[in-house]
């Protein structure tokens, strides 16, 4: 139980385009989604939570106009990274929390942007 | 602010040789302490979680407790298989949902 799982895996894109990340729960509704990034041998940083129905909330420092979030059901939740560039590129990782569950966050495999 | 420190960053074991990784922490109050364990290119794979001073739980050869000030995982008897990054990360009682992450104990288990 508690499958996360995003796609794509990995995605390489030229300079100035959009990409769009979705992470989806599998096998649980959440209520609260989570977007990190991670740079090689570094922590995890959160970006943003969201909470399904609402706007997200973005962590100081992060542009919300760059980094779209949309959390539009229980299941799914996206972010679009706007007019990329390459030091938008890097590991992306999201996580959810289950509907009544407890504190634990389950996290999904990563998708790695690469921008050119 | 909260703050999580790791030690050591990188760890290398022979098959069956028992030790343990730290994790120091610093929050106003904590609601929770949780350990993942990361293999490179995916996502963090969830262990435990650790609410008060004084607690354990145990997962196969791995054993995390709990102090006021900081949290050890245990491994016992490692395999190669156990090769990974653990991560440790704290949720405050002022920080809402966030987590805040370590950045790590790299461990290596060699036959």
């Amino acid at each position: 139980g508690a499958v996360v799982s995003q796609h794509p895996s990995w995605v390489i894109c030229k300079s100035g385009t959009s990409v769009k990340i979705e992470c989806r729960s599998l096998d649980f509704q959440a209520t609260t989604m989570f977007w990190y990034r991670q740079f090689p041998k570094q922590s995890l940083m959160l970006m943003a939570t969201s909470n399904e129905g609402s706007k997200a909330t973005y962590e100081q420092g992060v542009e919300k106009d760059k980094f779209l979030i949309n959390h539009a059901s229980l299941t799914l939740s996206t972010l679009t990274v706007t007019s990329a560039h390459p030091e938008d590129s890097s590991f992306y990782i999201c996580s959810a929390r289950g509907v009544g569950g407890g504190d634990e966050q389950y996290f999904g495999p990563g998708t790695r942007l690469t921008v050119t | 602010e909260d703050q999580v420190t790791q030690s050591p960053e990188a760890l290398r074991l022979q098959e069956g040789e028992s030790s343990s990784l730290n994790c120091s922490y610093t929050v106003s109050g904590l609601r929770g302490l949780f350990w993942y364990r990361q293999d490179p290119g995916k996502g963090p794979e969830f262990l435990f979680t650790l609410y008060s001073a004084g607690e354990e739980k145990e997962k196969e050869r791995l054993k995390a407790t709990l102090t006021k000030k900081e949290s050890f995982l245990h491994i016992t008897a490692p395999k190669p298989e156990d090769s990974a990054t653990y991560l440790c990360a704290v949720r405050s009682t002022g920080g809402g949902n966030k987590l805040t992450f370590g950045t790590g104990t790299q461990l290596k288990v060699e036959l």
